[in-house]
């Protein structure tokens, strides 16, 4: 079955750029989405199919996908960035299509 | 604006079951496909179940393949989710999610979520 992989934690300094992977066999043929998830909230779309940005979100963050790996970047971190960042993708050949990676926490220091 | 609003958690014991429904607001409910997913600090997000904008079809998560059922009520605008013989590890916050569109995989919006605790 489909696994995405995420690192635990990235911490970046504010005003530095932080990127966030996300491994998977099937990544080169599939869209990715990512989800930002802050304490005690609901989770928010940042970027859906790769890079594409909600109304919204700021063009501080964006994606890009090479290979097997996905990234979410986050220019000019500011401190309400830290949060919990998820990617996904749907896998539309499985009868359990849903599948998250297993989430990233931004540090900002 | 677009609102889904979670209700139904609470509770329970080992094998017991819960109903969950979710009430939305603010967009065409019956052209949406609409998901649950759900949250536990340990393992992250979840994706549960999804069922297509018609009703006709619907999927699962392997963990709760067979004691879980998604349905929908384009009349009442609601999604439910009911939940049979669960276990202390189906404890989590559920959120309600509506699809960007008939089926895209994409999460575009989501509840506040609803706790569900299965405890002894």
């Amino acid at each position: 079955s489909y696994v995405l992989t995420q690192p635990p934690s990235v911490s970046v300094a504010p005003g530095d750029t932080a990127s966030i992977p996300c491994g998977g066999d099937n990544i080169g043929s599939d869209s990715i989405h990512w989800y930002q998830q802050k304490p005690g909230q609901a989770p928010v779309r940042v970027i859906y199919y790769n890079n594409d940005r909600p109304s919204g979100i700021p063009e501080r963050f964006s994606g890009s996908k090479s290979g097997n790996t996905a990234t979410l970047i986050i220019s000019r971190v500011e401190a309400g960035d830290e949060a919990d960042y998820y990617c996904q993708v749907w896998d539309g050949f499985s009868d359990h299509p849903g599948v998250f990676g297993g989430g990233t926490k931004l540090t900002v220091l | 604006q677009v609102q889904l609003v979670e209700s139904g958690g609470g509770v329970v014991q080992p094998g017991m079951s819960l109903r969950l429904s979710c009430v939305v607001s603010g967009f065409s409910f019956s052209g949406h496909a609409m998901h649950w997913v759900r949250h536990t600090p340990g393992k992250g997000l979840e994706w549960v179940a999804v069922i297509w904008y018609d009703g006709t079809t619907k999927y699962y998560g392997d963990s709760v393949k067979g004691r879980f059922t998604i349905s929908r009520d384009s009349s009442k605008n609601s999604l439910y989710l009911q939940m049979n013989s669960l276990r202390v590890e189906d404890t989590a916050l559920y959120y309600c999610v509506k699809d960007e569109g008939q089926l895209t995989g994409s999460f575009e919006d989501w509840g506040r979520g609803t706790k569900v605790t299965v405890s002894s």
